[in-house]
């Protein structure tokens, strides 16, 4: 079974531009979630998808948006970008299941904004 | 909220040491437990689960982590650390009742040395 796959894995925008990452999560997986990860704070969860709807979201601006699609491909949204947007972005696809919630992470895609 | 504390951002090993890393949740009620492993430039990739069926649970690459209630611990051991063990290590909790909202500790880097 193919894993969690993103893209692109690299980007270099500059500030105030926006941004779209994707993500395709393993097959059968309808659950998907994204992560920013820096140095500095580690992991912080933006918000998952799940059946097309916003299931759960973390504490980000407004600027950090997403979406997911009837095949549960999800796509992360970020405009007017800010250095400090600058992270590794993390999806990752479940079952959403009691017992079998564990997730499962794509590769990431590495932001720089300049 | 749940949270998650790893005690110690560095651990160091020397090869065929015993390695021990510590996770703490603050929780009432047993939650779901997890410990990825992040090598550099890579996703997250899941070592093990605790689900309720077993206090000891074994995982991949010969690491296992005991549940402790009393202590609200999840510590993670590999009774003889290798080269390839280093990398980053997250402890990740989620609730009963929100079992897909994960809650990442901020990561202990092992470093094995020869």
């Amino acid at each position: 079974k193919a894993g969690v796959t993103q893209t692109p894995r690299y980007l270099i925008k500059t500030r105030g531009q926006q941004v779209t990452l994707s993500c395709s999560p393993i097959s059968g997986h309808r659950s998907v979630s994204w992560y920013q990860q820096t140095p500095g704070q580690g992991l912080q969860f933006l918000f998952e998808y799940f059946s097309e709807t916003q299931r759960n979201k973390g504490n980000f601006p407004g600027r950090f948006s997403g979406r997911q699609f009837s095949n549960s491909r999800s796509e992360m949204n970020v405009s007017t970008l800010e250095l400090g947007d600058s992270a590794l972005y993390l999806c990752a696809s479940s079952l959403r299941l009691a017992g079998h919630n564990e997730q499962f992470f794509g590769p990431g895609t590495r932001l720089t904004v300049l | 909220a749940q949270s998650v504390t790893q005690l110690g951002s560095h651990v160091s090993v020397s090869e065929g040491a015993l390695v021990l890393l510590r996770c703490n949740y603050s929780s009432s009620v047993p939650p779901y437990l997890f410990w990825y492993v992040q090598y550099p430039n890579q996703g997250l990739q899941l070592l093990l689960k605790y689900t309720s069926a077993a206090t000891l649970v074994k995982g991949i690459n010969g690491f296992e982590a005991e549940f402790k209630k009393s202590e609200t611990s999840f510590h993670l051991t590999k009774p003889s650390a290798h080269m390839s063990d280093a990398a980053e290590y997250f402890c990740a909790v989620s609730d009963q009742d929100n079992f897909n909202k994960f809650y990442f500790g901020s990561g202990t880097k092992l470093n094995v040395k020869p």
